[in-house]
């Protein structure tokens, strides 16, 4: 989508090796959030971050990290990549206190092999 | 946020309206109704949203029931691109601090 670019589009890497996946946008928006999204599983909800240095746990955040030290970078970090994290990753912008949707990003496709 | 449930997939033809049910019994009266859908290997888009009364955008049209326990999203003319997994959502406001929560979705294919 226009205004939100993940890097890379798709990674292959091997167990135990760090990662970092990005998240750039260009809206200025206050909120980013990291998805990841598995067979059977749907959606769910990583990491997400309020503001600059602002950031919390989602529903599936172990084995992860995240920094956001510009209102545009939100980064992902997989600081020992795992088989079990092979999944594809989605971000996502959204603007507070508004009642409209969130955009996303077209995804990062991750195998740990 | 309010659980919704959807079938879990529906088939439409090409050229016809198609037409999504979800029921969320559970809505508190500040929680609004979203609509998203992911094509195949792409990133969920927003539809449209509302609150109470029925909204139409270009994309589509939400129909909320007066009782507000359920809805359907309406896509008029569908075109086999229309094929993709559809969600429900019910959150008091769209952007916030703790995101959204996807469940499993309607499968919708359009048939040629």
């Amino acid at each position: 989508d226009a205004g939100i670019t993940q890097s890379p589009r798709h990674k292959v890497t091997e167990t135990g090796t760090p990662v970092t996946l990005r998240c750039h946008q260009t809206e200025n928006h206050r909120y980013m959030y990291w998805y990841r999204q598995d067979p059977g599983h749907g959606l769910r909800l990583i990491h997400y971050s309020y503001g600059v240095k602002d950031t919390d746990k989602g529903e599936v955040s172990d084995g992860y990290s995240v920094s956001r030290s510009k209102t545009e970078d939100f980064l992902l970090t997989l600081e020992s990549a795992t088989s079990s994290q092979t999944s594809v990753y989605f971000c996502a912008i959204s603007e507070s206190r508004q009642s409209y949707g969130y955009t996303f990003g077209s995804g990062t496709r991750l195998t740990v092999v | 946020d309010a659980k919704t449930t959807q079938p879990t997939s529906m088939d439409c033809a090409e050229g016809r309206a198609a037409n999504l049910p979800c029921n969320h019994s559970t809505i508190s009266g500040n929680e609004y109704v979203y609509w998203y859908r992911q094509i195949h290997s792409q990133g969920p888009q927003y539809i449209i949203h509302g609150l109470k009364n029925n909204e139409t955008n270009e994309m589509a049209s939400l129909i909320i029931t007066e009782d507000r326990k359920s809805s359907t999203l309406i896509l008029p003319h569908a075109t086999l691109r229309d094929t993709a997994v559809y969600y429900c959502i019910v959150r008091v406001s769209g952007g916030g601090a703790d995101g959204l929560t996807f469940g499993k979705g309607t499968h919708l294919i359009i048939q040629p």
